[in-house]
């Protein structure tokens, strides 16, 4: 079946520096969204992209979507400890309303 | 605001019992969603709904069962609970469009022992 895979699983980093996460798709996807989960707390919808080659900044995040529209990554610039967090990457699944999320990145951040 | 209410934060029950776990959304979206979150497995669809008494099976339906008695509530069943359902449960809602974001609940911490 479909499968979203995510790279890194973990990354732990200095305040300050710069993370980027990658998502991967089985299949071509018409849209991909990514959601940020706090500890404890639910996921949160950040973004949502839906054009071969699109690039969406979020103030310090920038989200790209892969010309196949397979794989797209989440870049965050100049690291903060209100990153800390894990975030995933969606896609809608061969069911109609149906989204597939990937395994997530867990970003730790040290102040 | 959306707001989607899991009726439990945190839950304690026994194998072999049923347990129910319930959903609510105050938005009138057609589409809900059940999902558990295990460490390194990211969140899988167990269950999703798109109308009421409409349901479809996710990737990892066994074990669970669903309810969609009206729109605004979704409910997850386990049947039987055993220790490998220990886990978070995620109950979502998004409106009828397939690109539309999810808003999610708190979850629901479910041990089994």
């Amino acid at each position: 079946g479909q499968q979203v895979m995510q790279i890194p699983q973990y990354q732990h980093v200095q305040e300050g520096e710069d993370f980027t996460t990658y998502c991967n798709s089985s299949t071509t996807l018409s849209n991909i969204q990514w959601y940020k989960q706090r500890p404890g707390g639910h996921p949160v919808f950040l973004i949502q992209l839906v054009k071969s080659g699109e690039v969406k900044k979020q103030k310090r995040l920038t989200f790209q979507f892969g010309e196949a529209k397979k794989n797209s990554s989440l870049h965050i610039t100049a690291t903060q400890t209100t990153d800390v967090g894990t975030y995933f990457c969606a896609g809608p699944g061969d069911a109609t309303n149906k989204l597939i999320f990937g395994t997530g990145t867990l970003l730790a951040v040290q102040p | 605001d959306v707001k989607v209410t899991q009726s439990s934060r945190y839950l304690v029950k026994r194998t072999g019992e049923k347990v129910f776990l319930e959903c609510v959304q105050d938005m009138d979206h057609e589409n809900m969603f059940w999902y558990r979150q295990d460490p390194g497995l990211g969140l899988r669809l167990i269950y999703f709904s798109y109308d009421v008494k409409m349901k479809e099976k996710g990737d990892i339906p066994e074990g669970y069962s669903v309810s969609r008695e009206k729109k605004e509530r979704f409910s997850l069943i386990l049947e039987s609970a055993s220790t490998n359902q220990t886990s978070m449960y995620l109950c979502a809602s998004s409106p009828a469009s397939s690109v539309s974001p999810l808003h999610f609940g708190n979850g629901t911490r479910l041990t089994v022992t």
